[in-house]
């Protein structure tokens, strides 16, 4: 157990909806980072917070958006869902910004999203 | 262009034996860190070792050592006295520091591992 958790641990939708996926990083991390892992694409860094500021952007489509609250914890938004959204979306936090370039990334255990 | 390239889509070893899996990565950063990760069949990314690119030593944990080789680019993970448990995808991953601090990490597209009783 790596000590971050997310919520829901599967999800089904239909196309077009919105969801909201819920991630809370390890106790004293503050670094929040978003994933999406799919077959055709591979684990695709998606965002990037540290305590609540959005630090980097990866392949985020414009119709996702991501928070990270001040307790830390943060959620990702997705909306007008297409069928090739559906994906295993991981959450993964660390200590520091960087922390140097040492900073280990922990994983939850990812949500499953299948839009139908 | 790939900046992580894992060539081995899949990979077989005995039990007991050591397995070597490839990994070569691309950057003009001086400073960047190289990480593995193994994903079992649960689907959990679970974090094995870290090398960065200053370190002089070959980094190791336990069962798992990386072999780095800085000039050519490449960051292997070899996986002494394979388990049954070793069963599962393995990717190799790189980071490199933004203006900032922060970094963008890049994953490669992995290498199954199965073992073989």
């Amino acid at each position: 157990d790596s000590g971050v958790t997310q919520t829901p641990k599967h999800l089904i939708t239909a196309t077009g909806q919105r969801v909201t996926l819920r991630c809370s990083p390890r106790s004293g991390d503050l670094s929040v980072y978003w994933y999406q892992q799919s077959l055709d694409q591979g684990l695709q860094f998606l965002i990037h917070y540290y305590n609540g500021e959005e630090r980097a952007k990866g392949n985020i489509l414009e119709r996702f958006s991501a928070q990270q609250f001040p307790d830390l914890h943060s959620e990702l938004n997705l909306s007008s869902l297409e069928l090739g959204d559906s994906a295993l979306y991981f959450c993964a936090s660390s200590a520091g910004l960087a922390g140097g370039l040492r900073d280990t990334q922990y994983f939850g255990p990812g949500t499953r999203l299948t839009v139908l | 262009a790939q900046k992580i390239t894992q060539t081995q889509p899949g990979m077989f070893v005995q039990e007991k034996e050591a397995v070597t899996l490839d990994c070569t990565y691309d950057t003009s950063d001086p400073s960047y860190g190289l990480f593995w990760y193994k994903q079992p069949s649960s689907g959990e990314m679970i974090f094995l070792i870290y090398q960065g690119s200053y370190d002089q030593q070959n980094a190791t944990e336990g069962r798992y050592s990386l072999n780095f080789q800085k000039a050519r680019k490449s960051a292997n993970l070899v996986i002494s006295a394979s388990q049954l448990g070793d069963s599962a995808m393995y990717f190799c991953a790189m980071r490199e520091v933004l203006s900032g601090g922060s970094y963008i990490p890049t994953f490669g597209r992995g290498t199954s591992l199965i073992v073989h009783p």
